[in-house]
């Protein structure tokens, strides 16, 4: 079964730092582009960061500089270290598969098809 | 950085109608680069179209996707009750960053 499974969500203080992370299976981490997406409580979807299969990375201006995302090819399993928490980085993450798909022009389809049940950070005081 | 602004904020219809939501690009923008999810309350997304026009594996044939330039639209023929829920469009363009627009909740009326 192709799944994500994010991890390492909680509570912590503004200032302080998280590691999620997000298992892969039944598709190579190596091969795809995975992208994080956060929600803040009853708001909409802000996209966080991706780290694409050739190893380019990109971030949100709004979180550049304070996440950094990884990826362990040998786990399958890629992260976003969070540092310097602020209160406006509680959300729910999610991590999800960027899926390509070829067509007759030379634009490429894409889509988020597989996502994970996302994994709560709250930074309070 | 391409914004997108759907419309209606929300919508109250009744199972059995036709709906169609709006989403709208600050610029013109590659119609393969224009997705669509569905979220119910306390579950992930879930990819409905991509590519702007072409339904993800097992999404119902009620589900349509089109538009080009930038003006695309989600519709749903004809409302079954498992449908009420948030509506989001989302664009990735060549390069990030990738950007989500607002959402439209549909509500049963």
């Amino acid at each position: 079964e192709v799944q994500v499974v994010e991890s390492g969500g909680g509570l912590i203080q503004p200032g302080g730092s998280l590691r999620l992370s997000c298992a892969a299976s039944g598709f190579n981490v190596s091969k795809n582009h995975v992208t994080w997406v956060r929600q803040a409580p009853g708001k909409g979807l802000e996209w966080v960061s991706v780290f694409y299969f050739d190893g380019a990375t990109y971030y949100a201006e709004s979180v550049k500089g304070h996440f950094t995302i990884s990826r362990d090819i040998s786990k399958n399993t890629l992260y976003l270290q969070m540092n310097s928490l602020r209160v406006e980085d509680t959300a729910i993450y999610y991590c999800a598969r960027v899926r390509r798909w070829s067509t007759l022009s030379v634009y490429w389809n894409y889509g988020m098809d597989v996502w994970g049940q996302g994994t709560t950070v709250t930074v309070s005081s | 950085e391409i914004v997108l602004t759907q419309s209606p904020g929300t919508l109250s219809l009744s199972p059995g109608e036709r709906v169609t939501l709006s989403c709208r690009a600050s610029q013109s923008v590659i119609g393969s680069y224009l997705a669509w999810y569905q979220q119910k309350p306390g579950q992930a997304p879930r990819l409905l179209i991509y590519g702007a026009s072409n339904r993800a594996t097992g999404i119902p044939d009620r589900f349509s996707g089109s538009g080009s330039g930038t003006d695309f639209t989600l519709i749903i023929s004809r409302l079954e009750p498992e449908d009420f829920a948030l509506y989001f469009c989302q664009h990735f363009g060549s390069s990030p960053p990738w950007t989500f627009g607002q959402g439209t909740k549909l509500e049963i009326k």
